[in-house]
């Protein structure tokens, strides 16, 4: 079982260009949720994909936007990219959704530097 | 508005003693709280789960408390040893959503 696995490893973006990171869940999973993870923080959740839709949203302005596949893989999309939108974007699958505290399995991360 | 606050940036703990870890929070009732693991360079790594009605949760060295009338969980790593050296993440959800709040984090270095 590879777990969850994200793509790229590393991007480094200018300031008002876009950005798209990928994600595929852990074998068995089906939703999947996105963070952004400044240094020194702790993971802000974005938004939480499942059946195709997005189902739950953090305070993020419409610049970050998502979209889940039939295989469940996710992607994340960042339009006109900001100096503070660097960071570790990181993405979480779990099991099933409606809350409940499901255990979320974490990928390694991309770590986005906007210059 | 909802704040998580974990005790320390930074806590040193000798080898082999135990190490207890806070999380407090504010203007939040969570139907659950969850501690994570996060080295370097890495994604957390889920350690342990306590729902609201439970008081205490045990896996292997680790136990964690749920207070939800002080608003307060503790962590503790017993016979701690240098490779638990790492940063703590507390999280807390309710029942109806995902929206999982994270903490800051506390990194804990065990010291040999």
């Amino acid at each position: 079982d590879a777990g969850v696995t994200q793509s790229p490893t590393h991007l480094i973006k200018t300031r008002g260009q876009q950005v798209t990171l990928r994600c595929s869940p852990k074998s068995g999973h089906d939703t999947v949720s996105w963070y952004q993870q400044a240094l020194g923080q702790g993971p802000q959740f974005i938004f939480q994909y499942y059946e195709e839709e997005e189902r739950q949203r953090g305070n993020f302005p419409d610049r970050f936007s998502g979209h889940q596949f039939p295989n469940y893989s996710s992607e994340l999309n960042v339009n006109a990219l900001l100096l503070g939108d660097s960071a570790l974007y990181l993405c979480a699958s779990s099991r099933g959704w409606r809350g409940g505290g499901n255990e979320q399995y974490f990928g390694p991360g991309t770590r986005l530097t906007v210059t | 508005s909802q704040k998580i606050e974990q005790n320390s940036e930074a806590l040193n703990i000798q080898e082999g003693k135990t190490a207890t870890l806070t999380c407090n929070y504010t203007n939040y009732s969570p139907a659950y709280l969850q501690w994570y693991r996060q080295d370097p360079g890495r994604g957390p790594v889920f350690l342990l789960l306590i729902r609201e009605n439970e008081k205490e949760k045990r896996k292997e060295r680790l136990k964690v408390t749920f207070d939800t009338t002080l608003k307060q969980s503790l962590f503790h790593i017993t016979a701690s040893q240098p490779a638990d050296s790492a940063t703590y993440l507390c999280a807390l959800g309710g029942n109806r959503d995902d929206k999982i709040i994270f903490g800051k984090g506390t990194r804990l270095h065990i010291l040999p």
